[in-house]
């Protein structure tokens, strides 16, 4: 298995632009997360998804910030528009069963600059 | 609120010694622990879990140990290696919030040849 495959895996951008991070979770696990890491902050859980339905958006920092899961095979997280203060690597993970205390599978990251 | 950390932010060891990572946390609900390791560039990788049923739980040159009576965890690496050199952070699973893993800061291990 290939695991966790997010894209891309380094994206710069201007402040006000769109931006789009992608994740292809683990074939046949049913739970999915976005994290986000900074220096400051460490890990925060963003959003997670149970059966591509999201379960618990409350780290969701603005509105700026959304995701969706389309199907079991694909999420993005978008931030509409862009602040240097969303310059941090996005993680996105998944897990096999659907309750959330149990191991997660980390993709590489995708580190995000915001000029 | 609730939150997990670490006493030591950077360790180094000699290879070939032992090291032990320490974690506190603050929420005697939690049920679920796990140690994540990561590597510079990549994401978090699992290494070992325990429940709160358990006091100890055993992997491949590493041990997790779990002290509920003062609320602590901590990492056993067996003969560190240079592959070892990582940041490791545990996670705590709060179930009276839902079961999510909130993650500690994180400690640098480094491991001198």
């Amino acid at each position: 298995d290939a695991g966790v495959i997010q894209s891309p895996r380094h994206e710069v951008t201007e402040m006000g632009q769109e931006v789009t991070l992608r994740c292809k979770p683990i074939s046949g696990h049913n739970s999915l997360f976005w994290y986000r890491q900074t220096m400051m902050r460490g890990l925060e859980l963003l959003i997670y998804f149970n059966n591509n339905v999201p379960i618990d958006d409350s780290g969701m920092p603005e509105d700026r910030f959304s995701a969706k899961m389309p199907n079991a095979s694909f999420s993005t997280l978008k931030i509409q528009p862009s602040e240097p203060r969303d310059s941090a690597v996005y993680f996105c993970a998944s897990s096999l069963g659907h309750a959330t205390n149990e191991k997660l599978f980390f993709g590489s990251g995708t580190q995000l600059s915001v000029l | 609120g609730e939150s997990v950390g670490l006493h030591l932010p950077t360790l180094s060891v000699q290879e070939g010694d032992n090291s032990i990572i320490n974690c506190a946390y603050s929420n005697s609900a939690s049920d679920y622990f796990i140690w994540y390791k990561q590597e510079s560039g990549k994401g978090p990788q699992f290494i070992i879990d325990i429940r709160s049923n358990m006091d100890k739980r055993q992997g491949q040159r590493v041990t997790v140990l779990l002290n509920k009576t003062v609320k602590h965890l901590s990492l056993q690496i067996a003969a560190t290696q240079p592959g070892d050199s990582a940041v490791y952070f545990c996670a705590e699973s709060l179930y009276n919030q839902g079961g999510k893993l909130i993650f500690g800061q994180g400690t640098e291990l480094s491991v001198k040849p």
